[in-house]
């Protein structure tokens, strides 16, 4: 149980284009699933918290206009890059915490690789 | 502020033991998690801790105690596929994750 998918797995795109990333709780109900991104040996940076029927809550210095984020349904959060530019390049990943587990563990998705050209 | 340390790289050796240490800083206290993460993979759940003590699953065990801000990961009869990164993670008042920056092991035959 509590598998978490992201799609999709990797995905390059030009400058100046827009890339939406989704992520699932497969078989559980997350209110909070949270994204992530990652740089080539560094730690999880964690970009913003997002609620199902509110409003993401971004961490200092993401950009809230460049990466929108959209929490619709209680298994479904989905992350666009918007105006994508070569720093933009990275490892972006995705968790959720199940209904109910606030102190629990988070699930992570098998993570997205965004390559910007 | 809130703050985790943790080493940046450990070796050791096939067959051997080896401790990661933690120490951490968090506005408020809920928890101790370790998670695992290969190269180029998304992170996995290895342990959690909220009570003082050791909790053992298996070849890996994790210990807490809350008083001196530290834990730590044990991992018994290392095996080559255990070198990855282990990331100590703090849950503060907020049930927020505060995320060390990773221990990359590294296991030598």
């Amino acid at each position: 149980g509590a598998v978490v998918s992201q799609h999709p797995s990797r995905v390059i795109c030009k400058s100046g284009t827009s890339v939406k990333i989704e992520c699932r709780s497969l078989d559980f109900q997350a209110t909070t699933m949270f994204w992530y991104r990652q740089f080539p040996k560094q730690s999880l940076m964690l970009m913003a918290t997002s609620n199902e029927g509110s409003k993401a809550t971004y961490e200092q210095g993401v950009e809230k206009d460049k990466f929108l984020i959209n929490h619709a349904s209680l298994t479904l959060s989905t992350l666009t890059v918007t105006s994508a530019h070569p720093e933009d390049s990275s490892f972006y990943i995705c968790s959720a915490r199940a209904i109910g587990r606030e102190s629990g563990e988070q699930y992570f998705g098998p993570g997205t690789r965004l390559t910007v050209t | 502020g809130q703050n985790i340390d943790q080493p940046t790289e450990m070796t050791a050796t096939e067959g051997a033991i080896v401790q990661i240490n933690c120490t951490y800083q968090t506005s408020g206290f809920n928890g101790l998690f370790w998670y695992q993460q290969h190269a180029g993979e998304a992170p996995t759940f290895l342990s959690y801790n909220v009570l003082d003590g050791l909790e053992e699953k298996g070849r890996f065990s994790s210990f807490l105690s809350r008083s001196k801000g530290y834990s730590y990961l044990l991992l018994k009869e290392l095996q080559m596929k255990d070198s990855a990164s282990y990331l100590c993670a703090a849950m503060d008042s907020n049930y927020q994750l505060i995320w060390g920056a990773g221990t990359k092991l590294i296991i030598k035959p």
